[in-house]
């Protein structure tokens, strides 16, 4: 079956850094998106890797190990609006988009 | 424009109701998606259209019932619906479907309640 993990909430203070794990389990694989969704809005796109290595977006990083099956999203300098859950999802080798469950983020000042 | 555009935001309805949900996107994106959401759960894929024919539909009861008039509209039609229904609709776009690196933009969903 095809399985995708993540904590399921994590707390971290306002100014630190924090990261969220993702590890999958999926038949191939053709890239790794992570969204940051609000509480009662849409999710949005925060980043997207296919090749292993880091992806850094301003005070947010992505970094993805193919072998491993291991992903991680870095946020830095954590503010209060940085409270949400954050989804991991792959896409298979049919192109279909696999959610993991998300990782609620709570910031504590 | 880079948006997706859902109406209503809410809905609340009875069992032997029919509506209506709807979405637009002009990105000249050509795959549209409808996922529905329940709290704390992440986005479960009812429909994809592509090139607006359906090319997706995820064993979807018949009570939900998806259109794609054109290539920017998106409508979800409702019929006898169950109060387990109740959920957080989403539509979605991207440049297209079946590809790696397809982004989804989210609308801002509908939410929608079953009495």
């Amino acid at each position: 079956g095809q399985n995708i993990d993540q904590p399921t909430e994590m707390t971290a203070t306002e100014g630190a850094i924090v990261q969220i794990n993702c590890t999958y389990q999926t038949s191939g694989f053709n890239g790794l998106f992570w969204y940051q969704q609000h509480a009662g809005e849409a999710p949005t796109f925060l980043s997207y890797n296919v090749l292993d290595g880091l992806e850094e977006k301003g005070r947010f990083s992505s970094f993805l190990s193919r072998s491993k099956g291991y992903s991680y999203l870095l946020l830095k300098e954590l503010q209060m609006k940085d409270s949400a859950s954050y989804l991991c999802a792959v896409t298979d080798s049919n192109y279909q988009l696999i959610w993991g469950a998300g990782t609620k983020l709570i910031i504590k000042p | 424009d880079t948006e997706v555009t859902q109406t209503p935001k809410h809905l609340v309805m009875g069992m032997t109701n029919k509506k209506s949900l709807k979405c637009e996107q002009h990105m000249g994106h050509r795959a549209m998606y409808w996922y529905k959401q329940k709290a704390k759960k992440p986005p479960e894929l009812m429909f994809v259209y592509s090139y607006e024919k359906l090319s997706i539909n995820e064993s979807v009861p018949s009570r939900f019932s998806p259109e794609c008039p054109n290539s920017s509209l998106l409508n979800l039609h409702l019929h006898a619906l169950q109060p387990e229904d109740s959920a957080l609709y989403l539509c979605a776009s991207s440049q297209d479907a079946g590809a790696g690196a397809n982004v989804l933009t989210f609308g801002a969903g509908s939410r929608l309640t079953v009495l």
